[in-house]
């Protein structure tokens, strides 16, 4: 079953602390993950995607085959990061009609 | 202003009756989905649309229902069939073709069923 699974609905963390939102995936073929961020009143936006392999606001994400994971960190948090995080999936490649599978999300809370 | 737009942003239904939600882009993208938000769920696929005059069911299909009869616009209906339709609702599109699968998305429909 092809499947995105975000353990933690709730991640608090403070200032200048470093942070990890854990995703991991179920998929038999060659995925396709990526990073969504939903700010506060803003419309989902990718964050980051593993092809590309590049760091965003700081942000960064490796795909660990073995493990099935890819979860997203940042050494030192700040207050702006906070909003809803949502890590998906697809399927590498067109033939699939390009669907995303989303994990139940993560809300990050960046205290002062 | 380029990229999708969905409207209304919030919208109220009785019971019993059916509503359209509009979304709209102008990106020339070919692809188009909708997703269904609900707190602790994520986000859920109920149709999307490869192609004009073509669409597919997604996960949870039951109670919508779609059409594609332009590029540009994919309106979802929720009828009365839907058992639970009080969600956010977010329209995406995407280029068909090529490796890339990202999705982009539109602001969002939030539906409240009195």
């Amino acid at each position: 079953a092809q499947r995105v699974t975000q353990p933690e609905k709730l991640l608090s963390v403070f200032k200048g602390a470093p942070v990890e939102l854990k995703c991991n995936y179920s998929y038999s073929g060659s995925p396709e993950l990526f990073w969504y961020v939903q700010y506060s009143r803003q419309r989902l936006q990718l964050l980051l995607r593993h092809i590309s392999r590049e760091s965003i606001k700081g942000f960064t994400a490796d795909l660990n085959k073995g493990e099935t994971s890819f979860h997203l960190k940042k050494p030192f948090a700040q207050e702006e990061d906070s909003a809803m995080y949502y890590c998906a999936l697809s399927g590498l490649g067109n033939n699939q009609g390009g669907k995303l599978i989303f994990g139940q999300g993560t809300e990050l809370s960046v205290k002062p | 202003d380029g990229g999708i737009t969905q409207s209304p942003k919030y919208l109220f239904r009785k019971e019993g009756q059916n509503v359209t939600l509009s979304c709209e882009q102008n990106l020339n993208h070919d692809a188009m989905y909708w997703y269904r938000q609900d707190p602790g769920q994520g986000l859920r696929l109920i149709y999307y649309s490869q192609i004009v005059n073509d669409f597919q069911k997604g996960d949870i299909a039951e109670g919508y229902s779609v059409s594609r009869e332009k590029k540009e616009s994919f309106p979802l209906t929720v009828t009365s069939a839907q058992k639970n339709p009080t969600a956010f609702y977010l329209c995406a599109s995407r280029p068909r073709g090529g490796w890339d699968n990202e999705q982009f998305f539109g602001p969002g429909t939030r539906l409240t069923v009195l």
